[in-house]
């Protein structure tokens, strides 16, 4: 069972907004900026997509964009493309020493 | 291009033990933080803990702390992850992944463990 909750699937057409949460406690989420997004493409490796909250990496589209309020985490994908489809994983840095990180159950982005 | 490039995948029978390798192609083994992660089929990931190698630091998530070693070989540039007593629970992708900050920047492209008798 995973620590960080997000909903199995978001779906939407080609141009639109779509939002995922990640929702975990104030011992990992709500305890810092250190929130991350990964994307996963069936039989990969994740790709880093999002880190501190609403840092991009180098490379990745501006239509993404990461913010958070209290113990829920956000990740936007802004005018939806048929390439974002995709599974994504959030992440949290927890601070304690007998777990560092914790990820979220993952969404399927599906495009319409 | 720094790479993580992994060991292939393992099949194991129960109570035996799996080693997998992480080896930091065209980079410093030295430069970087390690962590393993899983990833059971169709599940989300698990820290496993971390390693680094330049003050031959390891982290263990407290349930596989007691399971669970790893090294790094300075000489080769390659981490290893020794998962003990397996049971088919722990039938899952594997990776290593390279901390930055509090982020995974580079991942590994993983190894499949499978345990079954």
């Amino acid at each position: 069972q995973s620590a960080l909750t997000q909903p199995a699937s978001v779906s939407g057409s080609p141009g639109q907004s779509i939002t995922i949460s990640c929702t975990g406690t104030s011992s990992d989420v709500g305890y810092s900026n250190y929130v991350s997004w990964y994307r996963q493409d069936p039989g990969k490796a994740p790709k880093l997509m999002m880190f501190d909250t609403s840092f991009r990496p180098s490379g990745v589209s501006d239509r993404f964009s990461g913010s958070k309020s209290g113990n829920t985490a956000y990740l936007t994908i802004s005018g939806l493309q048929a390439e974002d489809e995709a599974d994504y994983y959030c992440s949290s840095y927890t601070g304690n020493n007998i777990l560092h990180y914790v990820f979220g159950s993952g969404t399927r982005v599906t495009v319409l | 291009q720094v790479q993580l490039v992994q060991s292939g995948a393992e099949v194991k029978k129960p109570g035996s033990s799996v080693n997998v390798s992480c080896n930091t192609s065209g980079g410093t083994i030295t430069s970087y933080t390690l962590s393993w992660v899983r990833q059971a089929p169709g599940q989300g990931f698990e820290w496993m803990g971390r390693i680094i190698p330049l003050l031959g630091l390891t982290n263990y998530a407290q349930q596989f702390h007691d399971r669970v070693t790893l090294i790094a070989d300075k000489s080769t540039n390659t981490a290893y992850m020794a998962l003990s007593s397996l049971r088919s629970e722990d039938t899952a992708m594997y990776y290593c992944a390279r901390r930055r900050g509090n982020w995974f920047d580079l991942w590994g492209q993983g190894t499949l463990v499978t345990v079954s008798s």
